[in-house]
């Protein structure tokens, strides 16, 4: 299984672009890059997901680069309420769930 | 309603006590699933269901106990639990049929306490 590392916090203020990046050298062929994000006493949230180059959504941009050893959660322009916990997640999609391993996490706190 | 939704979405019990909790997703998934969250912990997988048959157990302990009636519905049984059971409970839903990686859904989650 593919261990993912990320950074365990990350201060931002509001306005600003904050990009988190995760690290995951063992990624496989056939393994996605998925991102949630969790407020306290929630469930998490879907953010994004990719295999390689660039994806964006309404919310985010993920970037991997070609070696897909890395992949960076870009949040455009942050507020007070993006402040949460972002996950990480790196697997094959056909695969089993017991390989949705969410670790600790990056706290990203908003300041005003 | 829509979405993944959780009850009841506080509950204290005794370490005598037996109580369910419930999970029902509104989205047309295939696959449910159980997750725990303790405090300051990484959220730990228990148990998932694809198209009503367990598909994965993560080692829970047998006082976990469980329940998939339908595609739509998932219980959690509960009985002679501990105080380090506490948690939050999570149940998350799927499109895809067995698991994987694919976009899940979460429900608010069910705060329990074990006194």
């Amino acid at each position: 299984l593919a261990k993912t590392t990320q950074p365990i916090s990350m201060d931002s203020y509001e306005g600003q672009e904050v990009n988190i990046t995760c690290s995951h050298n063992n990624i496989a062929t056939n393994d996605y890059i998925t991102w949630y994000q969790q407020f306290p006493s929630q469930g998490p949230r879907f953010i994004i997901q990719g295999y390689k180059t660039k994806v964006t959504n309404e919310v985010a941009s993920l970037f991997i680069p070609a070696d897909r050893k890395s992949s960076t959660l870009s949040l455009p322009r942050v507020s007070l309420s993006d402040t949460a916990v972002y996950y990480c997640l790196v697997g094959d999609r056909g695969g089993s769930a017991r390989q949705l391993t969410f670790g600790s996490g990056t706290q990203l706190t908003v300041l005003p | 309603e829509t979405g993944v939704t959780q009850t009841p979405r506080h509950l204290v019990m005794g370490m005598t006590n037996k109580k369910s909790l419930k999970c029902e997703q509104h989205l047309g998934h295939n696959a449910m699933y159980w997750y725990k969250q303790s405090a300051k912990k990484p959220l730990e997988l228990m148990f998932v269901y694809s198209l009503e048959e367990r598909v994965e157990n993560n080692s829970v302990p047998s006082r976990f106990s469980p329940e998939c009636p339908n595609s739509s519905h998932l219980f959690l049984h509960l009985h002679t639990l501990q105080p380090e059971d506490s948690a939050l409970y999570l149940c998350a839903s799927s499109q895809d049929p067995g698991t994987g990686l694919g976009e899940q859904y979460f429900g608010p989650g069910t705060r329990l306490t074990v006194t």
